[in-house]
């Protein structure tokens, strides 16, 4: 049973489209976040739901639009698709926002705009 | 602004060579630092969390430690499984913060 789960694994696109990324967490956990890994492979946070309330908005572009219809779940809309965005893209959820609350992450979702 | 810097960013090791992964961070209020390691493909799995100086924690072949500036990730006797990225990360601050990142260290052990 996959803690959290990620859909689609692999994402191909057109400059230009619209396209989203699903997460489902079955931890029972109030927190999910939405990290972008760059080709060197380095980890950022782009966003942080508590409770389907929205905590951290790092400087993303507008085109980046989170939703979080229940604590469980966490989507990435991505709109106007650019070369740039290209990334891996992880879900992940902790219990809390305490400081000992370490993330479980998804597998990933490698996204590749050409 | 808060910093994480990993140590070397890519680490070849023969089986049984033991060998220390740093870690170092800049940040305003260290609240935990993290572990974990990546396999390619996936996503990073937690390894450990250290809060305080002097805190040590192990996990079969890997024990992490932690100062007031850096930490670091003992790996005793390797063996080819645990080749791997291992990644570290802090939260500083207020409650709520999310996880800071070094880009990671990649380790091969060879058998």
């Amino acid at each position: 049973d996959t803690a959290v789960s990620q859909t689609p694994k692999y994402l191909v696109t057109q400059m230009g489209n619209d396209k989203s990324i699903k997460c489902e967490q079955n931890l029972g956990h109030d927190t999910m976040y939405w990290y972008k890994q760059d080709s060197k492979k380095f980890l950022k946070i782009m966003f942080s739901y508590n409770n389907k309330e929205l905590i951290i908005n790092e400087t993303v572009p507008n085109r980046f639009s989170p939703k979080s219809p229940d604590k469980a779940h966490l989507n990435l809309h991505i709109n106007s698709l650019e070369l740039g965005d290209s990334a891996v893209y992880f879900c992940a959820s902790s219990q809390g926002l305490g400081v000992g609350t370490e993330a479980f992450f998804g597998q990933g979702t490698r996204l590749t705009v050409v | 602004e808060d910093q994480v810097t990993q140590s070397p960013e890519a680490l070849r090791l023969q089986e049984g060579e033991s060998s220390s992964l740093n870690c170092s961070y800049t940040v305003s209020g260290l609240r935990g630092l993290f572990w974990y390691r990546q396999d390619p493909g996936k996503g990073p799995e937690f390894l450990f969390t250290l809060y305080s100086a002097g805190e040590e924690k192990e996990k079969e072949r890997l024990k992490a430690t932690l100062t007031k500036k850096e930490s670091f990730l003992h790996i005793t006797a390797p063996k080819p499984e645990d080749s791997a990225t291992y990644l570290c990360a802090v939260k500083a601050g207020q409650a709520g913060t999310a996880l800071i990142f070094g880009k990671g260290t990649t380790l091969s052990v060879s058998s």
